[in-house]
């Protein structure tokens, strides 16, 4: 079955620019689309966004174009970096896959993600 | 953006209870609602996918509801129970969760 495994460093000095890798394995990232997610101390968890194996990308706004995602199918890998971090850009950092249909054209129906990878902590701190 | 609203925060449980959990929504989702559990250190694992129960999923679990409310019930509770539920809205961009319940066993 599908595993998803985060990797990066677990600290990051604030203005710096954080950087995740979420590794696919058992099953290829030329299917479906792929989330990141994070969830700060305390707090809910927020949508970061997603990328399709073809490099469509979709942000959650309240990222303040701060993020990319970016996918290298030749490992089975999708990336997240977030720019100018701060500490409220501290939390646990998730990868998942966002289920997805292909209705033809640029048209998907997205289920919501089905599989996560079992998160990675960051803290931003000098 | 789509805010879900989850209640309660915390309950607790004896084994053998039946416990129901909320989400709603700020505006119509149709039924594009997932739960979750998950525990500490693990991934998060998927429950309920619009209304339906995941292949592998004990049967103690079933999910309700269509446009704004939606309901997670958990039937004759177990230790094993004992962890973190949220629900996700997939139906507008950006996806959002509910704040999560944390569900103890006494």
């Amino acid at each position: 079955q599908v595993q998803l495994q985060e990797s990066g460093p677990g600290l990051v000095k604030p203005s710096e620019t954080l950087s995740l890798t979420c590794t696919v394995s058992g099953g290829s990232i030329n299917d479906h689309h792929w989330s990141w997610i994070r969830q700060p101390p305390g707090k809910g968890l927020e949508w970061i966004g997603y990328i399709h194996y073809t490099g469509t990308t979709k942000y959650n706004p309240s990222l303040k174009s701060r993020g990319t995602i970016s996918v290298d199918t030749s490992k089975n890998q999708f990336s997240l970096k977030l720019t100018s971090v701060t500490a409220a850009d501290t939390a646990v950092y998730y990868c998942a896959r966002d289920r997805s249909i292909h209705c033809g054209g640029d048209c998907y129906y997205y289920y919501g993600m089905d599989v996560w990878g079992q998160g990675t902590t960051v803290t931003v701190s000098s | 953006e789509t805010t879900l609203t989850q209640s309660p925060a915390f309950m607790s449980a004896t084994p053998g209870d039946k416990v129901t959990i909320s989400c709603k929504a700020s505006q119509d989702i149709d039924d594009d609602m997932n739960w979750y559990q998950q525990k500490p250190g693990e991934a998060a694992i998927l429950l309920i996918q619009e209304g339906n129960l995941v292949p592998g999923i004990s049967p103690r679990f079933s999910g309700s509801g269509y446009g704004t409310d939606f309901t997670l019930t958990v039937n004759d509770i177990e230790s094993e129970d004992a962890a973190y539920y949220f629900c996700l809205q997939h139906d507008t961009f950006p996806y959002t969760f509910g704040q999560g319940t944390k569900l103890e066993i006494k």
